[in-house]
């Protein structure tokens, strides 16, 4: 696609509640990367992924967090027995590889809201 | 360690009037430096990014960045700010030993006022 996609936009979940969130990179990208947004702050990173692995998990904040990455393309990250800490903004970017590979894009995230 | 610090949580600046958005950094080795911005909303948009060569970068929306190695700097600069500008900035740098990580400052809130 022309850029990264992400989805849904929006989500309400009730604490306890499993949630998936889906990210598809931009066409041809071989990095994806998870982060964590949280109402006005900065980014948390999550995960990266080369490919369909995950040399750096470094950034799951708890074993409840957890994404794959299938045909070196679409992501989703999981979010098991949601808390209200969770609530925040998920972002996915992506990126080519090589010398050209050195600026991430950005998708417009996924909000959510656990109650 | 790769780090960003953005001094400043906010910046206020009348319409017309230059502008700048402060960025020191601190790597090992030659630093992969950028800035994105953030509308209301959304996701970050990529603005500028500085690898090698001239040390004064150009990117989208008239903004300039300068790097400076003896400062280790990298702030974010306009001539004349547009009420249009007002977002949230972010600084980052790309950790060259470990290509996956981009290590993102705290950002920096930018009010432009008419």
């Amino acid at each position: 696609g022309a850029g990264v996609s992400q989805s849904p936009s929006n989500k309400v979940t009730e604490k306890g509640k499993d949630v998936e969130l889906r990210c598809d990179p931009i066409s041809g990208h071989t990095a994806l990367y998870w982060y964590r947004q949280s109402l006005g702050q900065g980014l948390e990173f999550l995960i990266y992924f080369q490919g369909n692995s995950a040399p750096d998990k470094s950034g799951l904040p708890s074993d409840r967090f957890s994404a794959e990455r299938t045909g070196g393309s679409v992501s989703t990250l999981t979010i098991q027995r949601t808390q209200q800490e969770d609530s925040a903004v998920y972002l996915c970017a992506s990126s080519p590889t090589g010398s050209s590979g050195n600026t991430i894009y950005f998708g417009e995230g996924s909000w959510l809201t656990v109650v | 360690a790769q780090s960003v610090a953005q001094p400043e949580d906010q910046v206020n600046v009348a319409e017309g009037n230059p502008l700048t958005v402060k960025c020191t950094y601190s790597v090992s080795g030659n630093p992969y430096l950028f800035w994105y911005v953030q509308y209301p909303n959304r996701g970050l948009q990529f603005l500028l990014k500085y690898i090698t060569g001239d040390n004064l970068v150009k990117g989208s929306y008239g903004f300039e960045a300068e790097f400076n190695k003896s400062q280790t700097s990298f702030h974010l600069k306009k001539p004349s700010a547009l009420v249009s500008d007002s977002a949230l900035y972010f600084c980052a740098v790309r950790d060259m030993a470990n290509f996956n990580k981009f290590y993102f400052g705290s950002g920096t809130k930018l009010n432009v006022k008419p």
